[in-house]
């Protein structure tokens, strides 16, 4: 069964960049059925969608994000990999890796999310 | 960018009762809308896609229905293990974005 791992800093500096990875097990990220998600949950607040990467490196970024943002996928290690830079307090929040299904773009398997402090 | 809201933002409710929570859509979005349930401390995990076709391994009493821009979860006969934050989703446009949550607390 597919799982993901959200992993990486939980601690980042104001104006400094956030780096996250997401392992992939149980499948592969190649899969032309699936695309790639990073979702941002502030503390007590709702979801966020930060972006996408389809199997092939195409992305979709948000655009009240995209300046900031970079996803990227790493083949050999079956890991997706979230960049956010210039990072404020806003950013605080949890992040989720999320598997999309091409079909319908919901989100059918989560990551348990990994805490970011900006501070 | 679509904006979701939903109704209402909070709710308490008996077990065995019946929970209505609507989501609606600032344009229509045919039936492009996937519900999900996010208990304290876990994450979201989908209950309902394209407004009502059932997921596999989710309880039959979640069900689902709705289209354009008005959109319906119901939970038959409510179990405590529901106490949960319920949020819509819609995946007609980008970017994708979700509905601001109903949390369901049992009495």
């Amino acid at each position: 069964q597919l799982q993901l791992q959200e992993s990486g800093s939980g601690l980042v500096k104001p104006s400094q960049t956030l780096s996250l990875t997401c392992a992939v097990s149980g499948g592969s990220i190649s899969s032309g059925f699936y695309s790639w998600n990073w979702i941002r949950q502030p503390p007590g607040k709702g979801l966020e969608s930060i972006g996408y990467i389809n199997h092939s490196g195409s992305t979709y970024y948000n655009p009240s994000l995209k300046s900031r943002v970079t996803i990227s996928l790493d083949r050999s290690k079956n890991q997706v990999s979230l960049r956010l830079s210039s990072v404020t307090a806003a950013d605080t929040a949890v992040y989720y890796c999320a598997r999309g299904r091409t079909l319908d773009l919901a989100f059918d398997i989560w990551g348990q999310g990994t805490m970011v402090t900006v501070s | 960018e679509i904006v979701l809201t939903q109704s209402p933002d909070f709710q308490s409710v008996t077990p065995n009762e019946k929970v209505t929570i609507t989501c609606r859509a600032s344009q229509s979005i045919g039936t492009s809308l996937h519900w999900y349930q996010q208990k304290p401390d876990q994450s979201p995990k989908l209950l309902i896609k394209y407004a009502s076709q059932s997921i596999s391994g989710v309880p039959t009493r979640f069900s689902g229905s709705g289209s354009g821009t008005d959109f319906t979860l119901t939970i038959n006969s409510l179990e405590a293990e529901d106490a949960a934050t319920y949020y819509c989703q819609q995946s007609s446009s980008l970017p994708l974005t979700f509905g601001p949550g109903t949390k369901v607390d049992i009495k």
